[in-house]
């Protein structure tokens, strides 16, 4: 296993744009995470899902996020309309939903947003 | 916004010193994490705590679980270049879902030979 995947690991974007962000979870772990950390801060969560049911959402997660784990694998989550405030690393995790691993999450190493 | 105090912000040591940072917190919390990151990565687990006053080590890493539920310890023994790096506390409070977690902003350690 290759651990959490994410891509692109850089985007660059004019504001007003979309961008969308993919997550290849550990391939046995059913809970997925997405969390936002700006810089010289401490990752804050955004969202996770069980399978493909997502379910908790973070006040931070305005209505121009939106994330997806349509087959309870691979997950995406996408930025509308992207503003200078959105420039973050959006960090995905992954972890089991049973056992001594439930409770333990494994990062991605990123991807960085920068908007313009 | 952060919910958790860490401590120091930013440590600068000389290779073979010790390291102690903590982590505070208002709430009561069930499961403590202690992370390292590099520049352009994720956070890396190094230690997980599950019960108060739980002692935990990995290699020259050791973690504690405070008493109090609300606070938690990192000791890194006789430090090597190679643990430059930024480490995050991250708590889980008694309400929270599983795999939701509050971190801390991090503190920064800086080895010198």
């Amino acid at each position: 296993d290759t651990g959490v995947s994410q891509d692109p690991r850089h985007k660059i974007t004019k504001r007003g744009q979309n961008v969308t962000f993919r997550c290849d979870p550990i391939s046995e772990h059913n809970r997925l995470y997405w969390y936002r950390q700006t810089l010289g801060q401490g990752p804050e969560f955004l969202t996770y899902f069980q399978n493909e049911a997502q379910l908790e959402k973070s006040r931070l997660l305005s209505d121009r996020f939106s994330a997806e784990r349509p087959k309870g694998s691979f997950s995406t989550l996408e930025i509308q309309r992207t503003e200078q405030g959105d420039s973050a690393m959006y960090l995905c995790a992954s972890s089991l939903d049973w056992g001594a691993g439930a409770n333990v999450l494994t990062f991605g190493a990123g991807s960085r947003l920068t908007v313009l | 916004g952060q919910q958790l105090n860490q401590s120091p912000q930013s440590m600068f040591i000389q290779e073979g010193e010790d390291v102690s940072m903590n982590c505070t917190s208002s709430s009561i919390f069930n499961t403590w994490l202690w992370y390292k990151q590099d520049p352009g990565e994720g956070p890396v687990l190094l230690i997980a705590l599950y019960k108060a006053g739980e002692l935990t080590s990995n290699g020259r890493l050791t973690a504690q679980f405070g008493i109090t539920r609300k606070d938690s310890f990192l000791n890194i023994s006789a430090s090597i270049p190679s643990d430059v790096g930024i480490y995050f506390c991250a708590g889980q409070g008694t309400t929270d879902s599983w795999g939701k977690f509050q971190f801390g902003a991090g503190t920064q350690v800086v080895v010198t030979p």
